[in-house]
């Protein structure tokens, strides 16, 4: 089964600050979803990356996915309080289309902690 | 993008009790699926839930202790029955409209069992 790990697990940066979240699998990518968390809620669907190669941008965070490296990465810039929450990566198997669909698997998530 | 209820948002419940819930979609999808996060830690899909079918259900989930039901294409059901305080997590209901679709998470329903 594919296993997805997320680094680092926690971070906590001043507001304005750039950063980075990487999602790692153990199997190759064949879509990805990043998804935002607030404590004990649902989540919040930030993107999907489908391809290879493929960045989406919105607002001011912004994703890419490298399937050579079977990973993907989350960068926010000029952080702000309303961008704290838990990041998770998520990934499924592969669909006749050759993307991810259906039935996902987690990284651990990551806690990101802006201060003002 | 699609607009997923769940009730009850929460419930505290007795120990050996069950309780059942529900996911309500405002449109038709094909695919509704149902997870679990317990304290502290990331999703894990309980099963697939069918239309007109059983549901599928993933390793170390059975249908006696997560009964699963969808009578049509916006609403689907998740029982947790004879609850122990293990059961207590978060429970999400999410939808798929297809492939290459996104997959969107309801609010989720937050159980304690004591």
């Amino acid at each position: 089964s594919q296993e997805l790990e997320q680094s680092p697990q926690s971070l906590i940066v001043q507001e304005g600050k750039n950063l980075t979240i990487n999602c790692t699998s153990s199997k190759t990518l064949y879509g990805l979803y990043w998804y935002k968390q607030k404590y004990g809620e649902g989540l919040i669907f930030l993107m999907m990356l489908q391809k290879g190669g493929e960045e989406k941008s919105h607002e001011k965070i912004t994703a890419k996915l490298d399937e050579k490296k079977q990973q993907s990465s989350l960068h926010i810039t000029a952080s702000q309080p309303s961008h704290a929450g838990i990041y998770l990566c998520g990934a499924g198997p592969k669909n006749a289309g050759g993307t991810s669909y259906g039935k996902l698997t987690f990284g651990q998530g990551t806690i990101l902690t802006v201060h003002p | 993008s699609a607009v997923i209820s769940q009730k009850p948002s929460r419930d505290i419940c007795q120990r050996g009790t069950s309780l059942t819930i529900q996911c309500q979609v405002d449109s038709q999808v094909t695919m509704m699926f149902w997870y679990r996060q317990q304290p502290g830690q990331s999703l894990t899909l309980i099963a697939t839930a069918n239309q007109g079918s059983e549901a599928t259900y993933e390793s170390g989930f059975v249908i006696d202790k997560f009964p699963i039901s969808r009578p049509n294409l916006t609403f689907s059901t998740l029982t947790v029955s004879n609850m122990s305080p293990e059961d207590s997590s978060i429970y999400l209901c999410s939808v798929q409209r297809g492939a290459q679709e996104t997959q969107y998470f309801g609010p989720g329903t937050r159980l304690l069992v004591l």
